[in-house]
C-alpha cells in the first residue's frame, strides 16, 4: 500500500501570497489530519476531515483553510502568507479516526515565506 | 495549556543500553496514546500504540508502559542503538473523532 503522498515537498512564497498544499491519503483511509510544526516546535493540529466534512479544527487563523474531496485526498491553504508561517506542514490519514485508529504521516510540505 | 508534556527535551543514551522516554498528560478522558520517531525534513513514523485498556505494549525492540492513575507513560527502546537518534513525539487521544494532541518531542541521542 502506498504512504501518504504530500505535494509539494519544498515551496518558497512572499509574503501575502497564499499557498494550497495537497495530500493524497493512504488507499482506503478516510478521515486526513493536518499538523504544522515549525522550529523548536511540537505538532500543532490545523484541523481533520473526514467524509469531506470538517470534524475537528484547532487554533488557527481564519487565514488557514482546507477542504476534503470525494476521493478522500485533502488540500490545506493558507492565504495572505506571514513570515511565521514557514513551518512543516504535515498530513496525516486514519482509517476512519476512530479512537483506536494510528494515524500515519505523509513526509510534509516545507513552507518558506520570504 | 499543555495537554500532553515531555519534560525532557533531549536525552543521551549509550549503546546497546536501555533507552527510557517519558510523557505525561493531564486530560483524563484521553483513553489512546501513540509514540512516534521523526527525522529531520521526515514525517513522524509510527512506532508504537497503546490503548488504556492496557499497562504495557511490546513491538520488537519497543515497549510502552501506561500508568492511568499517574496519566504517564513511556517508552522504552532496548537495546538503543545509533539509529534510534531522533525526536520522539507521544500523542493522545480520547473519544471518537476527536484530533491527537502531541507532545513537544524529546531528542534523543544514541551515542556509539
Amino acid at each position: 500500500k502506498a504512504g501518504v503522498t504530500q505535494t509539494p515537498r519544498y515551496l518558497i512564497k512572499t509574503r501575502g501570497q497564499q499557498v494550497t498544499l495537497s495530500c493524497s491519503p493512504i488507499s482506503g483511509h478516510r478521515s486526513v489530519s493536518w499538523y504544522q510544526q515549525t522550529p523548536g516546535q511540537g505538532l500543532q493540529f490545523l484541523f481533520e476531515y473526514f467524509s469531506e466534512t470538517q470534524r475537528n479544527k484547532g487554533n488557527f487563523p481564519g487565514r488557514f483553510s482546507g477542504r476534503q474531496f470525494s476521493n478522500s485526498r485533502s488540500e490545506m491553504n493558507v492565504s495572505t502568507l506571514e513570515l511565521g508561517d514557514s513551518a512543516l506542514y504535515l498530513c496525516a490519514s486514519s482509517e476512519d479516526g476512530n479512537s483506536g485508529n494510528t494515524i500515519y504521516f505523509g513526509e510534509g510540505s516545507w513552507l518558506t515565506v520570504v | 495549556d499543555q495537554q500532553v508534556k515531555q519534560n525532557s527535551p533531549s536525552l543521551s543514551v549509550q549503546e546497546g543500553r536501555i533507552s527510557i522516554l517519558n510523557c505525561d498528560y493531564t486530560n483524563s478522558m484521553f483513553d489512546y496514546f501513540l509514540w512516534y520517531k521523526k527525522y529531520p525534513a521526515e514525517g513522524p513514523t509510527f512506532l508504537i500504540s497503546i490503548s488504556s485498556i492496557k499497562d504495557k505494549n511490546e513491538d520488537g525492540r519497543f515497549t510502552v508502559f501506561l500508568n492511568k492513575s499517574a496519566k504517564h507513560l513511556s517508552l522504552h527502546i532496548v537495546p538503543s542503538q545509533p539509529g534510534d537518534s531522533a525526536v520522539y513525539f507521544c500523542a493522545a487521544r480520547g473519544d471518537y473523532g476527536q484530533n491527537f494532541v502531541f507532545g513537544p518531542g524529546t531528542r534523543l541521542s544514541v551515542l556509539p
